[in-house]
């Protein structure tokens, strides 16, 4: 039974580039979150996406976007990247239906030079 | 603005002590409750949940939750030096017709067990 999946592992961009994570949830799961973690802080909710639209966001600026495909995979989507973005970023699933809690993915560490 | 606070520690405890963490929340509409184990470098991984006020054991650990007192707490017994780690309380709302909003964490607690 396959986990949180996400890719890349880590990630060196420049500012005011542009990335995007992805994310394949755990097979059943039907809603894909994403957090920010900075070094030595909690992880901060991004955004939550089901049936293909965003539910629910944090407090995020537009730079941030994401989408959530037919088979309920997920990508992030960060533009006009700054400094301050470097951190782990965390993609978590769920069953909408069924809620027993989030699984989180391995992360993407994403550094901003 | 949804908080949940926690003592940054670090925690030091003796090995084969009983390593008390806690988390108070401000959001009183909160309904669901986690604690997340972090291994540096690692992504969070969940550890213990609770729902209803009282307590629930799991092994060496036990989660308790007073929303009353919108406090929570994880007690981790025998501990052990492979227990070190930064614990993450997380606390979530419920949508009426399933799921749930995204989870609101804590900074966690850094626990060191002293072998």
């Amino acid at each position: 039974d396959a986990g949180v999946t996400q890719s890349p592992t880590h990630l060196i961009k420049t500012r005011g580039q542009q990335v995007t994570l992805r994310c394949s949830p755990k097979s059943g799961h039907d809603t894909v979150s994403w957090y920010q973690q900075a070094l030595g802080q909690g992880p901060q909710f991004i955004f939550q996406y089901y049936e293909e639209e965003e539910r629910q966001r944090g407090n995020f600026p537009d730079r941030f976007s994401g989408h959530q495909y037919p088979n309920y995979s997920s990508e992030l989507n960060v533009n006009a990247l700054l400094l301050g973005d470097s951190a782990l970023y965390l993609c978590a699933s769920s069953l909408a239906g069924a809620y027993y809690g989030y699984t989180f993915g391995s992360g993407t560490r994403l550094t901003v030079v | 603005q949804k908080e949940v606070e926690q003592n940054s520690g670090p925690l030091s405890v003796p090995e084969g002590a009983i390593a008390s963490l806690n988390c108070t929340y401000s959001d009183r509409g909160s309904q669901s409750f986690f604690w997340y184990r972090q291994y540096s470098g690692k992504s969070p991984e969940l550890i213990m949940s609770i729902y209803s006020n009282g307590d629930k054991e799991d092994g060496r650990f036990t989660a308790q939750l007073n929303k009353a007192s919108q406090y929570v707490s994880l007690l981790i017994r025998d501990s052990q030096p492979s227990d070190s780690a930064t614990y993450l309380c997380a606390v979530v709302r419920m949508y009426s017709g399933g799921g749930a909003d995204g989870l609101t964490f804590g900074k966690g607690t850094h626990l060191i067990i002293q072998p």
